[in-house]
């Protein structure tokens, strides 16, 4: 089946410009996450949904970050007044359910955002 | 708060030999342990789990995994490398309770022919 599918693959924005990042989780997943890995380092945890709900969005950096799945499937990333500091690999991923050790995350791809 | 530690960011081994790629964890309560392996323009792919349930946990493409809860480590191994196994390598933990991953700054491991 497919995997979890994130548009665009890249994206280049303008210092200041407002960006959404895409990320289509596998079809029947409740929980999205969303990580951000910068040049050099390992992902870095962003929020997570259950449902339509963000459960935990402890890890956004400020109030410029936003993250919206209002059917409980599609999830869109919001960044307003990009800085050339948000540059990084936005990754997403998905999970059957929540909770135990059988919960496995699944990756996609990531966009490639470059603040120029 | 939990971290993980890779030591190496580099890793050069030749082809047929051991790989040892090395995960420390800092967490009084032993979390669960996972490897993921990330080829060139794709996504993260898991590699093992640890869950509790067996401390020499196996994995795909021939690795494995031990957990040494006295170490608290959780080190990768494969006892011959093959050309296809070059990529990068994050180790990652998760709380009980809580569903964030929280990954090392990854090692990258090149196999010489």
């Amino acid at each position: 089946g497919a995997g979890v599918s994130q548009t665009p693959s890249n994206k280049v924005t303008e210092k200041g410009k407002y960006v959404e990042l895409r990320c289509d989780p596998i079809s029947g997943h409740t929980a999205l996450y969303w990580y951000r890995q910068s040049l050099g380092q390992g992902p870095e945890f962003l929020i997570y949904f259950q449902g339509t709900g963000a459960a935990d969005d402890s890890g956004l950096p400020n109030d410029r970050f936003f993250a919206v799945r209002p059917e409980g499937s599609v999830s869109t990333l919001k960044i307003q007044r990009t800085e050339r500091g948000d540059s990084a690999v936005y990754l997403c991923a998905s999970s059957l359910s929540v909770g135990g050790a059988l919960n496995e995350q699944f990756f996609g791809p990531g966009t490639r955002l470059t603040v120029l | 708060a939990q971290s993980v530690t890779q030591l190496g960011s580099h890793v050069s081994v030749s082809e047929g030999a051991l790989v040892l790629l090395r995960c420390n964890y800092s967490s009084s309560v032993p979390p669960y342990l996972f490897w993921y392996v990330q080829y060139p323009n794709q996504g993260l792919q898991l590699l093992l789990k640890y869950t509790s349930a067996a401390t020499l946990v196996k994995g795909i493409n021939g690795f494995e995994a031990e957990f040494k809860k006295s170490e608290t480590s959780f080190h990768l191994t494969k006892p011959s490398a093959h050309m296809s196994d070059a990529a990068e390598y994050f180790c990652a933990v998760r709380k009980f309770g809580n569903e964030k991953l929280t990954f090392g700054t990854g090692t990258r491991l090149t196999i010489i022919p």
